[in-house]
């Protein structure tokens, strides 16, 4: 059974710094890529970032490029997203989502994890 | 402001057939990018409902099915029951091999 566990999120300040993660489980993690989608409070879904298997194609929205960097260690079977300079806007529930197909696109995003949710806040 | 363009909300009595746009451009959907739809029930994280533009996982119900036409899709729910009640998503991918989503549709079973 495919499983994907986020985790670390929290409350932090504006201008602070956060590290998600996402544990991966039930498939062959390095063969595929994955993504990092995120949905502020009463809002609708906003692809983050992307990462090919092997980490060498990665993309960014360009409303967290240059703060957030994705990465993922496939011999631990995980994914990461180191968010800094951190403001109000990005508060929200960070879901990491694998592609549907070994790369994204042309696939879409066939597992979800539970979510975690990020607070920037004063 | 979303990249790609659905309607706010849509509406159908059981039993009933609705159906749900994406509009899109040629810098995504009519670049020739697949067209994928999610259902999120509330409280819950998205569910792929359908894949490549109209290819259902299984375990999803043949009362969904999508379809798509140069720069936009539409996803179509036939036989309408209570439990599809939720916020439906499109998505695809633009030019610099982003992400892109519609801003969500709340489908009301009256």
């Amino acid at each position: 059974e495919v499983q994907l566990v986020e985790s670390g999120g929290g409350l932090v300040k504006p201008g602070g710094s956060l590290r998600l993660s996402c544990a991966a489980s039930g498939f062959t993690f390095s063969s595929y890529s994955m993504n990092w989608v995120r949905q502020a409070p009463g809002k609708g879904l906003e692809w983050v970032s992307s990462t090919s298997s092997s980490s060498s194609y990665i993309y960014y929205a360009d409303s967290v490029k240059g703060r957030f960097t994705i990465s993922r260690d496939n011999a631990k079977n995980s994914l990461y997203l180191q968010m800094n300079s951190l403001r109000a806007e990005d508060t929200a529930v960070y879901y990491c989502a694998k592609c549907s197909t070994t790369t994204c696109p042309p696939g879409g995003f066939d597992y979800w994890g539970q979510g975690t949710l990020v607070t920037v806040s004063s | 402001q979303s990249v790609l363009t659905q309607p706010p909300s849509v509406s159908g009595a059981p039993g009933q057939r609705v159906t749900i746009s994406c509009t899109g451009s040629s810098s995504n959907i009519g670049a020739g990018y697949d067209v994928h739809w999610y259902q999120q029930l509330p409280g819950t994280a998205p569910k792929l409902l359908i894949y490549g533009n109209n290819n259902r996982p299984s375990g999803v119900p043949d009362r969904f099915s999508g379809s798509k036409s140069g720069t936009s899709a539409s996803l179509a729910i036939t036989g309408l029951q209570a439990e599809d009640e939720a916020d439906y998503y499109c998505q695809s991918y633009d030019s610099s091999l982003s992400g892109v989503f519609g801003g969500g549709t709340k489908l009301t079973v009256l």
